[in-house]
């Protein structure tokens, strides 16, 4: 019962272009979203994330954008640098909730 | 000077043996985690303590035991060790309990089991 699903295993971008990186949910009382982001032999750091009642949050290169109609969210990195190149994990929670939903990872890369 | 600390880094076992995975934090958090990463790659939480309270307990066999002695270590010990138990233990904290709230996260513990 996947409830977060990340359907692309890897991404390969050229530095200096966009890397957009997509998560789906299931669960309608999920309203709250956050980005992490793992390099090799590291434990996931927290990067970014959006509440439900807004439909875009920025920070830095790293935009997130939820569509919550489609209960889609996304990931924006612009421009891409090499230093870019992890596996994001997408993870959504009921706020009210103790416990994160992960998806499987996209591994990013970003070519020189 | 390590936020969320874990040892070891590495365990290689036999089934059927007895061990056990030490976390620590030094950010003053006062809630804890335990997750597993297994090989389909999905972080699933396994254990939550709060103010050494335990708050999540998900459907994890109950060979696994978390012990929190205080509220900057969590450990977590595995009775029998069975192949399926080969996986990454991450460890995490946070400053409160809401799932919201940013974790960070241990380094991982990878466990093999022969």
């Amino acid at each position: 019962d996947q409830q977060v699903k990340q359907n692309s295993p890897s991404l390969s971008v050229q530095e200096g272009r966009i890397s957009i990186l997509n998560c789906d949910y299931t669960n309608s009382m999920f309203d709250y979203f956050l980005w992490y982001k793992k390099y090799p032999a590291e434990g996931p750091t927290f990067l970014i994330s959006i509440s439900s009642i807004k439909d875009k949050n920025e920070d830095g290169r790293f935009t997130v954008f939820l569509n919550k109609s489609a209960k889609h969210l996304s990931l924006h990195i612009v421009p891409s640098q090499p230093g870019d190149s992890a596996v994001y994990f997408c993870a959504s929670t009921e706020g009210s909730n103790y416990k994160l939903t992960f998806g499987k990872g996209t591994l990013l890369t970003v070519n020189p | 000077d390590t936020a969320v600390s874990q040892t070891p880094k590495y365990l290689v076992t036999q089934m059927g043996n007895d061990k056990s995975i030490k976390c620590e934090q030094n950010l003053g958090h006062d809630t804890m985690y335990w997750y597993k990463q297994d090989s389909k790659k999905f972080l699933k939480i396994m254990f939550s303590y709060n103010n050494k309270e335990l708050i999540i307990n998900e459907t994890v066999p109950n060979r696994f035991s978390p012990k929190s002695p205080d509220k900057a270590h969590l450990n977590l010990h595995i009775n029998s060790l069975e192949l399926g138990d080969s996986a990454v233990y991450f460890c995490a904290s946070s400053r409160g309990a809401r799932s919201y709230n940013e974790q960070f996260f241990g380094p991982g513990t990878r466990l093999t089991v022969l």
